[in-house]
């Protein structure tokens, strides 16, 4: 089962603009991450936010956090054509859950020169 | 440092086959992790090895199972395979247990696995 959800499930883009996508989750959380896979390729990490963190950011990226709300938010600013990729959201629930992440469905994202 | 290295990278295999797949985690990782993504259900979380020993399991039947070297190398069996099982088989390593870390995953390239 998947603990996440993201929305947008798709999302094209021009380059240049920015991209937002939001992930919510269903339990407490440890720590929230970000993935990004090219084509069913390996994922590459982009970014964690421990669950006391509000706020992220990475190069052009920016996580926001709500656990009151449990969702959270990957902004990426000036998107360009090397972003064209799928997002997920991934989460860890518990301090004995080490190397068991729960993904979301993911975001694929189409940046268009 | 290399990175998350898995073998072989494609695999083609028919129904009640078995199949073994392997995983190199980063020089330094001791935890190794595998999941399977399909288009239907997503990545789901298999096993997670640590210090040779499996330390968490997820909610696969008794088919999937793993084992980790001295070494930190991991190996994935999938046996009497099904059509089900086509998909992508993901490795990932980390640091576990250490100050400052925080489960980040380091994700292999992926095994392609399809059942005729």
């Amino acid at each position: 089962s998947q603990q996440g959800e993201e929305d947008p499930q798709a999302l094209s883009i021009q380059e240049g603009e920015n991209a937002t996508m939001n992930c919510s989750y269903k339990t407490s959380i440890n720590n929230l991450q970000w993935y990004r896979q090219n084509s069913g390729r390996g994922l590459v990490h982009l970014i964690l936010i421990r669950s006391n963190e509000r706020e992220k950011h990475s190069g052009r990226l920016r996580v926001t956090l709500d656990t009151s709300k449990k969702s959270s938010s990957l902004l990426i600013t000036a998107s360009r054509a090397a972003d064209t990729a799928s997002y997920f959201c991934a989460t860890d629930e518990t301090t004995d859950s080490w190397g068991k992440l729960q993904f979301g469905a993911g975001t694929q994202v189409v940046v268009t020169p | 440092k290399a990175g998350v290295t898995q073998t072989p990278r494609y695999l083609i295999k028919t129904r009640g086959q078995q199949v073994t797949l392997s995983c190199s985690p980063i020089s330094g990782h001791r935890s190794v992790s595998w999941y399977q993504q399909t288009p239907g259900q997503g990545l789901q979380f298999l096993f997670e090895y640590f210090s040779e020993t499996q330390r968490n399991k997820g909610n696969f039947p008794g088919r999937f199972s793993g084992r980790q070297f001295s070494n930190s190398r991991s190996e994935m069996n999938v046996s009497t395979l099904e059509l089900g099982d086509s998909a992508l088989y993901l490795c990932a390593s980390s640091v576990r247990e250490t100050e400052g870390s925080y489960n980040e995953q380091f994700f292999g390239p992926g095994t392609r696995l399809t059942v005729l």
